[in-house]
């Protein structure tokens, strides 16, 4: 298995504009979770769903995040409209079983100028 | 504060010596989980200890657990310059469905 896939690896946006994160997990997985790290802040669980429902979302910012999972292997994280301050690396992971080993994407390293 | 506060913050060592990273946490765990991340990466799974069990070792890693005390820690055994990065702890708490990562020590090893 090619392990946990993000795209894009790297996205410099505008401050206002949207902005659109995908994450593959592992074939199989039924849990994926949504992180954000920043210096300030660390590590964030942002969200994660079981079998494509989300089950907690009460990390999620505010109301310009959204994130949804259309079928098992697919997830997108949407940002709108964006802020600097939302500038950060979003991580993508996922698990087979609750509370087990999480595998982790390279990443995503959202600029917004 | 956080589940899984990691200790120290930051940790700089000579190759060859040997690496002590401890963590503690707040609520009840199914277990405990160690993770490193290399700069500009994903986090990686390195070991897995249960509630019941009171260490394990993987390698050169060593983990010890104690429940009474709510505290976990990373041995890391005859370091390498390849080992410097990043070492969070991560805890089920509550035996809920997801991972509470703590802040992370910053390990840097010297050639």
């Amino acid at each position: 298995d090619a392990g946990v896939i993000q795209s894009p690896r790297h996205e410099v946006t505008e401050m206002g504009q949207e902005v659109t994160l995908r994450c593959k997990p592992i074939s199989g997985h039924d849990y994926l979770f949504w992180y954000r790290q920043t210096m300030m802040r660390g590590l964030e669980l942002l969200i994660y769903f079981n079998n494509n429902v989300p089950i907690d979302d009460s990390g999620m910012p505010e109301d310009r995040f959204s994130a949804k999972m259309p079928n098992a292997s697919f997830s997108t994280l949407k940002i709108q409209p964006s802020e600097p301050r939302d500038s950060a690396v979003y991580f993508c992971a996922s698990s087979l079983g609750a509370g087990k080993t999480q595998y982790f994407g390279p990443g995503t390293r959202l600029l917004v100028l | 504060s956080q589940q899984g506060e990691e200790d120290p913050q930051a940790l700089s060592i000579q190759e060859g010596e040997n690496a002590t990273m401890n963590c503690s946490y707040k609520t009840s765990i199914n277990n405990l989980q160690w993770y490193r991340q290399n700069s500009g990466r994903g986090l990686v799974h390195l070991i897995l200890i249960r509630s019941n069990e009171r260490e394990k070792h993987s390698g050169r890693l060593r983990v010890t657990l104690d429940t009474s005390k709510k505290s976990s820690s990373l041995l890391i055994t005859a370091s390498r310059a390849a080992d410097t990065a990043s070492y969070f702890c991560a805890t089920d708490e509550n035996a809920g469905n997801m991972l509470t990562f703590g802040g992370g020590t910053r390990l840097m090893v010297k050639p």
